[in-house]
């Protein structure tokens, strides 16, 4: 019974670089959340999405950060051009609808160097 | 206004003891209600959810006054290994979103 996955689970990058973020969720769940989680702070929303759409993006920062999830593979979370501001644990999590528990993945943290 | 606010304590408890976090929220048609619990550098897992009629599940409580809009999380007799940050979660029903509130952090003390 896998929960929900996310790969890698550490991701280095310099800056300037892309970092692709990887998500599969729990079996039987459609919805995918992106969550950033800066050092002492609490989890704000970034984007949520359906199998090959985006039901909601207002949490994501207008430039250089896109999210995906495909009707096939992972969700991905894909940031451009990297800068140190972006470091930070990135959670995805899943759930069985909008209104259901969300389950978390483990989280990928993002160090920008 | 933040949609969900948390006392950030940090509560200190002996074990054995009772405690309470309290958690209000901003929009009266919130649909949804849940705890959680983040252990550092972990990912937040589930802890229960709220229901009208509040609802129990051991040595947790969790309550929803939607009048004074607010939600409630005892924990009985307080284990040391429920030291962690409680969050409380609100789902408005009018979006998909659900909003956290920055956590409440619990240490029980042997």
């Amino acid at each position: 019974n896998a929960g929900v996955m996310q790969n890698p689970r550490h991701l280095v990058r310099r800056r300037g670089q892309e970092a692709r973020l990887r998500c599969s969720p729990m079996k039987g769940h459609s919805h995918v959340y992106w969550y950033r989680q800066l050092p002492e702070e609490g989890l704000k929303f970034m984007v949520y999405l359906q199998k090959e759409n985006i039901i909601d993006e207002s949490g994501m920062p207008k430039e250089r950060f896109s999210a995906e999830f495909p009707k096939e593979g992972p969700s991905i979370l894909r940031i451009q051009q990297v800068v140190r501001g972006d470091s930070a644990a990135y959670f995805c999590a899943s759930s069985q609808g909008p209104s259901y528990e969300q389950y978390f993945g483990p989280g990928t943290r993002l160090t920008v160097t | 206004r933040k949609e969900v606010e948390q006392d950030p304590g940090p509560f200190n408890v002996p074990e054995g003891a009772t405690v309470a976090f309290n958690c209000t929220y901003s929009n009266s048609a919130s649909q949804s209600f849940f705890w959680y619990r983040q252990d550092c550098r972990k990912e937040p897992k589930l802890l229960m959810s709220v229901y009208s009629s509040g609802n129990e599940d051991g040595r947790f409580t969790a309550q929803l006054n939607r009048a004074s809009q607010y939600i409630s999380l005892l924990i009985r007799d307080s284990k040391l290994s429920d030291s962690a940050t409680y969050l409380c979660v609100v789902n408005l029903g009018t979006g998909n979103q659900f909003y956290f509130g920055t956590g409440t952090s619990l240490t029980v003390i042997p």
